[in-house]
């Protein structure tokens, strides 16, 4: 599978700015997503990335909050904007193997724990 | 209905023992099924995907799917403390979107 980094690993931030999370692959890959993972909760999927075009994004996550790029096949960015402490969170890239026979089986990157105070 | 449950609580088993794992998903439609398991800190790691009925081993994991009774689980033979962990049930419903349930803790006693 690819190897995946996040940069930061962890981050602190003040109430009302932003944070922008880079997620780093070491092989192209098509699709790229963005998860978030509330503390106790599961992953919950914010948007697909897609390289060339906007993102995706799921019910409830919207581009002002949450814009995301994909200059090319092995980078994306996620910022968090105006942050609150609801956005306390870590944050997860993950990559779609590619090839025939794949059924979506998705791997993660090592996340990004955020605290808003 | 949520759509992938994982209702059990956590789950302790002796060390040796076979853990049982089970998960329902809402969605008839959904097409492939996967088990990550994630340490405290860590991201999830991927252990089994499934997408025929059936059982299908690795190791010491076997997942097994059902898709008229909508549920998929994972049992793990002779359970090691190295497994204790979190363990997430997820399905592809298509458009390569993967719903996660909100997972079961496992405790292996030595």
């Amino acid at each position: 599978s690819a190897v995946i980094s996040q940069k930061p690993s962890r981050d602190i931030c003040q109430r009302g700015t932003s944070l922008t999370i880079q997620c780093q692959v070491d092989s192209q890959v098509t699709m790229m997503f963005w998860y978030r993972q509330q503390p106790g909760q599961s992953l919950t999927l914010i948007a697909t990335a897609n390289q060339g075009s906007e993102a995706t994004y799921e019910s409830g996550f919207v581009i002002d909050k949450f814009p995301i790029s994909r200059p090319n096949l092995t980078f994306s960015t996620l910022t968090v904007s105006n942050m609150s402490p609801e956005d306390s969170s870590i944050y997860l890239c993950s990559v779609r193997r590619g090839g025939s026979g794949a059924h979506n089986e998705q791997f993660f990157g090592p996340g990004t724990r955020l605290t808003v105070l | 209905q949520k759509e992938v449950e994982q209702n059990s609580g956590p789950l302790s088993v002796p060390e040796g023992a076979i853990a049982s794992l089970n998960c329902t998903y809402s969605d008839r439609g959904s097409q492939s099924f996967f088990w990550y398991r994630q340490y405290s800190g860590k991201s999830p790691e991927l252990i089994m995907f499934i997408y025929s009925n059936g059982d299908k081993e690795d190791g010491r994991f076997t997942a097994q799917l059902n898709k008229a009774s909508q549920y998929v689980s994972l049992l793990i033979r002779d359970s090691q403390p190295s497994d204790s962990a979190t363990y997430l049930c997820a399905v592809n419903n298509g458009n390569n979107r993967l719903a996660f349930g909100k997972g079961n803790q496992v405790v292996v006693i030595p």
